[in-house]
């Protein structure tokens, strides 16, 4: 399977700062999911992006859809210790499975 | 909250021994899956199931096996555990639908070989 890669691998910043993910693929997508991990948790579904161009936000985090569906972002605004986690993306293959991007590690100072 | 289980959730057995990691999920979910992920590192998926007694091999090449006899139910198999198996094995599903399929995530096992 493909590799999708997001950078940046690992991400530390102070508290109340902001914070970006990037998520790229070689192909075009049909859609393409966000997922979190907790430190020693499981990944928990964030949303899901469909459209070309497509922002969606949930309270401080900004999801978008890349015009060519080929890649998106996640932005967190202002973070929180609350926000530490992994972030992953996770691209479609055919309708049956997902290939997960190789994670963005927050970390936050407080 | 999703209800995925997975037992047992740690496991700790010498080189060699035969095990197996069950998954149980009560939402009548169609399509299965067996990740394998390293701490903090990407998963990885080694097995799958479209539904009863349909199973796939993931893209990550992995010793064990799977079975899906009933639909709730899709436990992982290792014949001959060995230390390069230590890592977390994590279970999921999904309806099989068109338009929204994220995949609901159980608490994972954390298996050391020794």
């Amino acid at each position: 399977g493909q590799q999708v890669m997001q950078i940046p691998q690992y991400q530390h910043v102070q508290e109340g700062e902001d914070f970006t993910t990037y998520c790229n693929s070689s192909t075009t997508l049909s859609n393409i999911q966000w997922y979190k991990q907790r430190p020693g948790g499981h990944p928990v579904f964030l949303i899901q992006l469909v459209k070309s161009g497509e922002v969606k936000k949930q309270k401080r985090l900004t999801f978008q859809f890349g015009e060519a569906k080929k890649n998106s972002s996640l932005h967190i605004t202002a973070t929180q210790t609350t926000d530490v986690g992994t972030y992953f993306c996770a691209l479609p293959e055919g309708n049956e499975k997902l290939t997960f991007g190789t994670g963005t590690r927050l970390t936050i100072i407080p | 909250e999703a209800d995925i289980y997975q037992t047992p959730r740690y496991l700790v057995i010498g080189t060699g021994k035969k095990i197996t990691l069950e998954c149980s999920q009560t939402m009548g979910h169609d399509k299965m899956y067996w990740y394998q992920q390293d701490p903090g590192m990407e998963l990885h998926l080694i097995h799958y199931s479209y539904g009863v007694n349909s199973t796939e091999k993931g893209d990550l090449s992995s010793e064990s096996t799977v079975s899906r006899i009933r639909t709730e139910h899709f436990p992982l198999t290792l014949e001959s555990a060995r230390p390069s198996h230590t890592s977390q094995y994590l279970c999921a599903s999904s309806r099989r639908a068109s338009g929204r399929n994220e995949q609901f995530f159980g608490p994972g096992t954390r298996l050391t070989v020794l």
